[in-house]
């Protein structure tokens, strides 16, 4: 039972473009979500992330955006750039008890110059 | 840098073996988890521990253990080795409570043969 989903396994962009990276969750529960960078042999950089009480969070070129009602977000990054290029992983949380995170499968973004 | 020190980064054994894995997490952070990540599976929760104690476990086998120590390093045991094993072990920490921001090692590469 995979309760964070990232149904694109890759996603191919423009240099200077808009990246926009989606995920969905089945948890209700989940009331804490994130978004990790992961370059190969490296581990899971925080990039941004989000608390369910706000459907919006901006950190520089990166915002998230969550949409309670849908159980989805997305990320998207303006403008894109070449070291954006890596894996990304979409992460769910309970605020209250363990506080285990739920990874997604993750994404494959590749900047083409 | 995320501040979360794993070693060893690479460990080469063979079936039926034991070996141990160790973390040492950011200064502050009384939190620290356990992530398998397998060929074919994203991120899986080990076990989480806080200032010492176990927190909460997912799935992880019988055949592994850990601890975390009172300079709160932690040390993630694996016994009885089989080839399936065979995977990347994250480290992460966090300081803890309505953030939950884990901050992740480079990981350790285990190859059972």
């Amino acid at each position: 039972d995979q309760q964070v989903k990232q149904n694109s396994p890759s996603l191919s962009v423009q240099e200077g473009r808009i990246s926009i990276l989606n995920c969905d969750y089945t948890n209700s529960m989940f009331d804490y979500f994130l978004w990790y960078k992961k370059y190969p042999a490296e581990g899971p950089t925080f990039l941004i992330s989000i608390s369910s009480i706000k459907d919006k969070n901006e950190d520089g070129r990166f915002t998230v955006f969550l949409n309670k009602s849908a159980k989805h977000l997305s990320l998207h990054i303006v403008p894109s750039q070449p070291g954006d290029s890596a894996v990304y992983f979409c992460a769910a949380s309970e605020i209250q008890g363990a506080q285990k995170l739920v990874f997604g499968q993750g994404t494959r973004l590749t900047i083409n110059p | 840098d995320s501040g979360v020190t794993q070693t060893p980064k690479h460990l080469i054994t063979a079936t039926g073996q034991r070996v141990t894995l160790r973390c040492s997490p950011r200064s502050g952070d009384l939190s620290v988890y356990w992530y398998q990540q397998s060929l074919d599976q994203g991120l899986q929760f080990l076990i989480q521990y806080y200032n010492g104690e176990e927190r909460a476990k997912g799935n992880i086998l019988e055949r592994f253990s850990a601890q975390q120590f009172p300079d709160l390093h932690s040390e993630l045991n694996l016994s009885s080795l089989e080839l399936g094993d065979s995977a990347l072990y994250f480290c992460a920490s966090s300081v803890g409570g309505a953030v939950n921001i884990q901050y992740f090692g480079a990981g350790t590469r285990l190859s059972v043969l």
